[in-house]
């Protein structure tokens, strides 16, 4: 079964450190997501992204955040500079055809 | 704007014992209602979702929701619990198939031997 991959599975940085989480989406899906879940909170949407560009983000998403597909298979969230509350665990989604978000196993940052 | 609300942050049941996990929604369009588990140091994985066809939705591992429109509500069923069914339980809104998604609190299922 496709799925969505993510690396890495966990990162320790240091609090103003730049930090990029990769993911390789399913290779025929269109949208793809990024979404975080500070331990013990819900799920939360950061951004989405379609035909190399966002669509639509959330007030997280601040100018610390940016997203970009390099090369047509990676999905890649960057913070530029890293603060103790980015820790959380980071999922990336992708959907197409119509099944609905597939989502990876996570990257758990870890700011210190 | 929509939102989503999972009454019950912890629910315990006994193996065999039914299982029922509360998912409230508000939207102002038509939602795409999901429900996702995560097992622990696990990603989200799709139980089922619903969009716009049958209101009783059957997903994996017999679990199945029912859209009630009148009750705002998509509460997820499953008639037996077994212990490998502890996880946590979450719901979900969309405003489409490719939208974004809101997610409930999360709900902890807990199964009793």
């Amino acid at each position: 079964e496709p799925e969505v991959t993510q690396t890495p599975s966990h990162q320790v940085t240091q609090m103003g450190q730049e930090v990029i989480l990769r993911c390789v989406p399913i290779s025929n899906h269109l949208y793809f997501y990024w979404y975080r879940q500070i331990l013990g909170q819900k799920v939360e949407f950061l951004v989405s992204f379609y035909n190399n560009e966002i669509s639509e983000k959330s007030e997280i998403f601040d100018d610390q955040f940016s997203v970009e597909r390099p090369d047509g298979s990676n999905f890649t969230l960057k913070i530029r500079s890293t603060k103790l509350e980015d820790s959380a665990m980071y999922f990336c989604a992708s959907i197409g055809g119509g099944a609905g978000a597939f989502f990876g196993q996570g990257t758990r940052l870890t700011v210190v | 704007a929509q939102s989503v609300t999972q009454l019950g942050s912890h629910v315990s049941v006994s193996e065999g014992a039914l299982v029922l996990l509360r998912c409230n929604y508000s939207s102002s369009v038509p939602p795409y209602l999901f429900w996702y588990v995560q097992y622990p140091n696990q990603g989200l994985q799709l139980l089922l979702k619903y969009t716009s066809a049958a209101t009783l939705v059957k997903g994996i591992n017999d679990f199945e929701a029912e859209f009630k429109k009148s009750e705002t509500s998509f509460h997820l069923t499953k008639p037996s619990a077994h212990m490998s069914d502890a996880a946590e339980y979450f719901c979900a809104c969309g405003s489409g198939n490719t939208g974004k998604l809101i997610f409930g609190q999360g709900t902890t299922l807990q199964v009793k031997p």
